[in-house]
C-alpha cells in the first residue's frame, strides 16, 4: 500500500510570511499533483510534476518534485490571505488508470 | 468547458436506507472517480470508472458499488447506510492522455442519521 505523508497538519501564518508544506512517501511515483480544497467546495489541481528533481513556479508558488520521485513540497512566498485553504498532494504510478494516493492534508490558515 | 456538476448537493438518510448520488463530468472526459472524505480518513479513493468499465477499485465494502452510462455520466451507489458513511463524496473527471489529473466536482454531503 502506498503512502503519502503530509506536514505540517495544519499552518498558522501571517499574511506576507513565507510557508512550506511537505509531503513524503515510502514510494516512487510517477507523477505528483497538489491542489488546493476551499470549504464546501472540491479540490482544484494547482500543478503536475513528474520528473525527479523538477521544479515549478505558479506565481507565488513554487513546486519540487524530490530526485528520487519519492517526495515534495510547495512553498509559498509573501502569502496571502487568499492562499488560507487545504493543500493536498497526490501522487500516480503511471499504470492503467488514474488511482491517485492522497495525502492527508495541510490545513493553512493566512491571517490578515 | 462546464466543470464537474454532481447531484444533490446535500442529502440526509437514515441507517439501513440506500443512496443514490450523480455525477456528470467534463465534455470530453472518459473517466470518472469517486472518492469519499472524512475529517479523519480524508481522501480516500473510491472507485474509477473509464468507457462504462470499472477500471480501478479503492478498498471499500460491496456495499459501495457504481456504473458509468454510454455518455461518460456516472452513478454511485451506496446501500444499508451505516452512520460511519456520513462524509463528502466526491466525483472527478479525469482526460486522457493525462497524469490522471483530476477535475473535482464540489461533492454531495451525505449525512447518515
Amino acid at each position: 500500500t502506498q503512502l503519502l505523508e503530509q506536514s505540517p497538519q495544519f499552518l498558522s501564518i501571517q499574511e506576507g510570511e513565507n510557508l512550506t508544506v511537505y509531503c513524503n512517501s515510502s514510494s516512487v511515483f510517477s507523477s505528483l499533483q497538489w491542489y488546493r480544497q476551499e470549504p464546501g467546495e472540491g479540490p482544484v489541481l494547482l500543478v503536475t510534476v513528474v520528473t525527479g528533481g523538477e521544479v515549478k513556479k505558479l506565481k507565488r508558488l513554487t513546486f519540487q518534485f524530490g530526485d528520487a520521485r519519492k517526495d515534495s513540497s510547495l512553498h509559498i512566498t509573501a502569502a496571502q490571505t487568499g492562499d488560507t485553504g487545504l493543500y493536498l498532494c497526490a501522487g500516480g504510478v503511471g499504470a492503467a488508470g488514474n488511482k491517485l494516493t492522497f495525502g492527508g492534508g495541510t490545513r493553512v490558515l493566512v491571517k490578515p | 468547458k462546464a466543470g464537474v456538476t454532481q447531484t444533490p448537493r446535500y442529502l440526509i438518510k437514515t441507517r439501513g436506507q440506500q443512496v443514490t448520488l450523480s455525477c456528470s463530468p467534463i465534455s470530453g472526459h472518459r473517466s470518472v472517480s469517486w472518492y469519499q472524505q472524512t475529517p479523519g480518513q480524508g481522501l480516500q479513493f473510491l472507485f474509477e470508472y473509464f468507457s462504462e468499465t470499472q477500471r480501478n477499485k479503492g478498498n471499500f465494502p460491496g456495499r459501495f458499488s457504481g456504473r458509468q452510462f454510454s455518455n461518460s455520466r456516472s452513478e454511485m451507489n451506496v446501500s444499508t447506510l451505516e452512520l460511519g458513511d456520513s462524509a463528502l463524496y466526491l466525483c472527478a473527471s479525469s482526460a486522457a492522455g493525462s497524469y490522471g489529473e483530476q477535475y473535482f466536482g464540489p461533492g454531495t454531503r451525505l449525512t447518515v442519521t
